[in-house]
């Protein structure tokens, strides 16, 4: 059973760059079933597609949303990361790494989720 | 961008009695839709994929139906675990889209 596992600071400053990490146990990140996503919800608010990547490196991000952020997958460490640049207030949420069931899936897998604060 | 909107934003019912809950997406999605679970301070859980099919573990009393636009979720007999907020997926269009939620409540 694939398992993912967030992790990074729980807390950021305004302008700061956030960097957080997916650990993938129980399965290859280099499956060709799954693409690798981020994410992200607002405290009591709803769900947000951030992007996702291959492990060949592909990746697909949600054109509604400004391009401060970055994912990228290491695949001898089984994990991939989203870095969001520029952060302020409005990017506090709970962020969850998610496998995606192909390219344009559902989300089969879920990690935990790691609150990220943006505050000063 | 398609937008999902389920309805209601909460719904109170009876442990035993039978929930239905409704989504509707902007422009047809086919069959590309998926229902979630959230349970407070958890993640997500997949339910129901391809508007019909149920997740792997997911008990029968999940029920998933529709294409096009319009979409039902049923929970045939509610069990007190049940209780929780449910999100509609969209991913046959380009972002993928998540409606706002309906909170499932004991009446």
């Amino acid at each position: 059973q694939v398992q993912l596992q967030e992790s990074g600071p729980g807390l950021v400053k305004p302008s700061q760059t956030l960097s957080l990490t997916c650990t993938v146990s129980g399965g290859s990140i280099s499956s060709d079933d799954y693409y690798w996503s981020w994410i992200r919800q607002p405290p009591g608010r709803g769900l947000e597609w951030i992007g996702y990547i291959h492990y060949s490196g592909g990746t697909y991000y949600n054109p509604s949303l400004k391009s401060r952020f970055t994912i990228s997958v290491d695949t001898s460490k089984n994990q991939f990361s989203l870095r969001l640049s520029s952060v302020t207030a409005a990017d506090t949420a709970v962020f969850y790494c998610a496998s995606a069931v192909g390219l344009m899936g559902y989300f089969r897998h879920w990690g935990q989720g790691t609150l990220v604060t943006v505050s000063s | 961008e398609i937008v999902m909107t389920q309805s209601p934003a909460t719904l109170s019912v009876s442990p035993g009695e039978r929930a239905t809950l409704s989504c509707r997406a902007s422009q047809s999605i086919s069959s590309n839709l998926a229902w979630y679970q959230q349970k407070p301070g958890q993640a997500p859980r997949l339910l129901i994929y391809g508007a019909s099919s149920r997740a792997t573990g997911i008990p029968a009393r999940f029920s998933g139906s529709g294409s096009g636009t319009e979409f039902t979720l049923t929970i045939s007999s509610l069990q007190s675990e049940d209780f929780a907020v449910y999100y509609c997926q969209q991913y046959n269009n380009w972002p993928e889209t998540f409606g706002q939620g309906t909170k499932l409540e004991i009446k």
